[in-house]
């Protein structure tokens, strides 16, 4: 069964800083990851997949994030981080030819700081 | 407009007053599942379905129904709710299988906050 691990709960970072927000995941074979977004008192946002191909995939809203298959890790960056961006972040793994279950990670709650 | 429409948005009820929250998508997507998402939990899912009439149980199914009979609704039942089903529900459907040239990419309503006294 796939699995994913976010490190953290919540980070804070100052505006305009590197935002970076980490995600391992456990899977038996290469599976499709996802960066979800949740701004207060709304749904779930796709900001970027990865499904095959380029490894470094780019996202909304200047997001963008890096398969590594050796270190079984997708990290979310982006290069300066904006008020705007104050949310909660999930990752989530997807197996090919499952039985279509998301798994979610349980979440990280980034704080911008002025 | 693409969406996936739930209601209602907020509901507090009491022990084992039935409810249903309803979920319709207007995508034609075959794949539609809900979740429940708990502070520190994460997302997990309650039940899924991959077409009309098949469903099955995600990691916590206890304590509710689902039902597929049309393509677009999929709506989620709580017989007799208790306060441990205080939650935030999201229901979200998908277009094709991952791996056969979809990403299995999910699109979510805008959530059904639960309070069950």
């Amino acid at each position: 069964a796939q699995s994913v691990t976010q490190l953290g709960s919540h980070v804070s970072v100052s505006e305009g800083a590197l935002v970076l927000l980490r995600c391992n995941y456990s899977s038996s074979v290469p599976p499709y990851l996802f960066w979800y977004v949740q701004y207060p008192n709304q749904g779930l946002q796709l900001l970027l997949k990865y499904t095959t191909g380029a490894t470094l995939v780019k996202g909304i809203n200047g997001f963008e994030a890096e398969f590594k298959k050796s270190e079984t890790s997708f990290h979310l960056t982006k290069p300066s981080a904006h008020m705007s961006d104050a949310a909660e972040y999930f990752c989530a793994v997807r197996v090919p030819f499952g039985n279509e279950k998301l798994t979610f990670g349980t979440g990280t709650r980034l704080t911008i700081i002025p | 407009e693409a969406q996936v429409t739930q209601n209602p948005r907020y509901l507090i009820t009491v022990t084992g007053k039935k409810l249903t929250v309803t979920c319709s998508q207007n995508m034609n997507h075959e794949y539609m599942s809900w979740y429940r998402q708990d502070p520190g939990l994460g997302l997990r899912q309650i039940y899924y379905s991959m077409n009309v009439e098949v469903t099955d149980k995600g990691d916590v199914p206890e304590g509710y129904k689902v039902s597929r009979k049309e393509k677009r609704n999929f709506p989620l039942i709580l017989e007799s709710p208790s306060p441990n089903q205080t939650s935030l529900y999201f229901c979200a459907s998908s277009s094709g299988l991952a791996g056969l040239g979809e990403s299995g990419e999910l699109f979510f309503g805008e959530g059904s906050r639960l309070t069950v006294l």
